[in-house]
């Protein structure tokens, strides 16, 4: 079946460094790829998304590349900012339609200090 | 902008009763969706709803879960006779055509 594997947290970094969070999957045929974040109090909202090989998500200065031939979507940015602290979740699904549902990774916490 | 709506924020119960957790999704959505999410583990996919009918759901989806969307509007979870192991943040989604399901806040539930 499925399945989201991300690295180990949680991750804490001082403002303005650069964030690398990693994601490699495992699915049959071409998955679409997701990356959600869940501020704090919050639910999961959809930081970014790529659904076919070679695309790059976009949203916020994160980005993601869908890379099949390391089946991975690894979450990067530049330079973050304290209200980037939040929790991380990379995801999967198949063919859009009703039994779309996700497949997750653990999540991984960002802390950004000042 | 529309959001997805949870009720309640927390809720306690001892074992062997019976939960109802609410969800009001995004009101033009079609799709929709229960996920779960232990302590300290993966956001588990519980079961998805479409057409007034259930579509997929997982193996922890057993005869002491159900959902209903009794009204048009709510979507509800209810587990029959609820153990320990229930114990989790039950989120709700929805979603219309695209790829992208929309979340609400999830509903912490505590079994004692």
């Amino acid at each position: 079946g499925n399945s989201v594997t991300q690295m180990e947290g949680p991750v804490t970094l001082s403002e303005e460094a650069f964030l690398t969070i990693n994601c490699t999957y495992t699915a049959t045929g071409y998955p679409s790829l997701f990356w959600y974040v869940q501020y704090p109090g919050e639910g999961l909202q959809l930081l970014l998304k790529a659904t076919k090989a070679d695309d790059k998500g976009s949203n916020k200065g994160f980005e993601a590349t869908y890379r099949k031939e390391t089946t991975s979507f690894h979450l990067e940015k530049g330079s973050v900012q304290v209200s980037d602290s939040a929790v991380y979740f990379c995801a999967l699904s198949g063919l859009p339609g009703a039994n779309s549902k996700l497949t997750f990774g653990k999540g991984i916490t960002l802390s950004v200090r000042p | 902008e529309p959001e997805v709506t949870q009720t309640p924020s927390h809720q306690v119960t001892q074992m062997g009763q019976e939960v109802i957790l609410r969800c009001v999704p995004i009101s033009n959505h079609l799709y929709f969706y229960w996920y779960r999410q232990i302590l300290g583990q993966k956001v588990e996919f519980l079961v998805s709803f479409y057409n007034n009918e259930i579509s997929e759901k997982s193996e922890i989806f057993d005869d002491q879960f159900s959902v209903e969307r009794p009204d048009g509007s709510n979507f509800t979870l209810k587990i029959r006779s609820t153990k320990l192991e229930d114990s989790a943040m039950y989120f709700c989604a929805s979603k219309q055509d695209s790829y992208e399901q929309y979340f609400g806040p999830g509903t912490r539930l505590t079994v004692t």
